[in-house]
């Protein structure tokens, strides 16, 4: 069955830092998102993405963030500045489009530690 | 505001019996709303999709009602399992490219 897949697993940074989150979504979906979790917390959205430009982005998203899906596979998020309340984990998911019957494929998540 | 209301509390049934899930919402007209599993430190797992215009959609042990009155969709599990155990998550459209989740409920099967 086809996966979306983040990488790392878990990422170790220093506040101030930038860090940079991977994700390969499904080859034939055209959605792409991030959301985030904080420990306990409910899951979060931040930002879509579709045809190559952000569809839509939540108050959360501010200029610290900012995603990019450089070649025809990867799709990445940009945290820059990392701050100790940055720290949660963070989902990509793809969708072959809205509203169907099949949701969001989600990945299995990065760990962010912020220190 | 907007409120997706899932019962925070942890739902404990026993082994063989139907679980039922509770999602109310309120200030949102969604077009469509789904459920989710996440088990602990995964990724949330599609489970069910039920539109607007349909009371009702079934998946194997799963059944999910949508009633756009009440504002308020449903989810039973029909002969749970241990493995049923996990946090449920109902999510919805508010309209434009995003879905949004609720907090969960926490269903705790036991043999």
């Amino acid at each position: 069955e086809p996966e979306v897949t983040q990488t790392p697993s878990h990422q170790v940074t220093q506040m101030g830092q930038e860090v940079i989150l991977r994700c390969v979504p499904i080859s034939n979906h055209l959605y792409f998102y991030w959301y985030r979790q904080i420990l306990g917390q409910k899951v979060e959205f931040l930002v879509s993405f579709y045809n190559n430009e952000i569809s839509e982005k939540s108050e959360i998203f501010d200029d610290q963030f900012s995603v990019e899906r450089p070649d025809g596979s990867n799709f990445t998020l940009k945290i820059r500045s990392t701050k100790l309340e940055d720290s949660a984990m963070y989902f990509c998911a793809s969708s072959a489009g809205t509203g169907t019957d099949y949701g969001y494929t989600f990945g299995s998540g990065t760990r962010l530690t912020v220190v | 505001s907007q409120k997706i209301e899932q019962n925070s509390e942890a739902l404990n049934i026993q082994e063989g019996k139907t679980a039922t899930l509770t999602c109310n919402y309120t200030n949102y007209s969604p077009a469509y709303l789904q459920w989710y599993r996440q088990d602990p430190g995964r990724g949330p797992v599609f489970l069910l999709l039920i539109r607007e215009n349909e009371k009702e959609k079934r998946k194997e042990r799963l059944k999910v009602t949508f009633d756009t009155t009440l504002k308020q969709s449903l989810f039973h599990i029909t002969a749970s399992q241990p493995a049923d155990s996990a946090t449920y998550l109902c999510a919805l459209d508010p309209g434009g490219f995003k879905t949004i989740f609720g907090a969960g409920t926490r269903l705790f099967v036991k043999a």
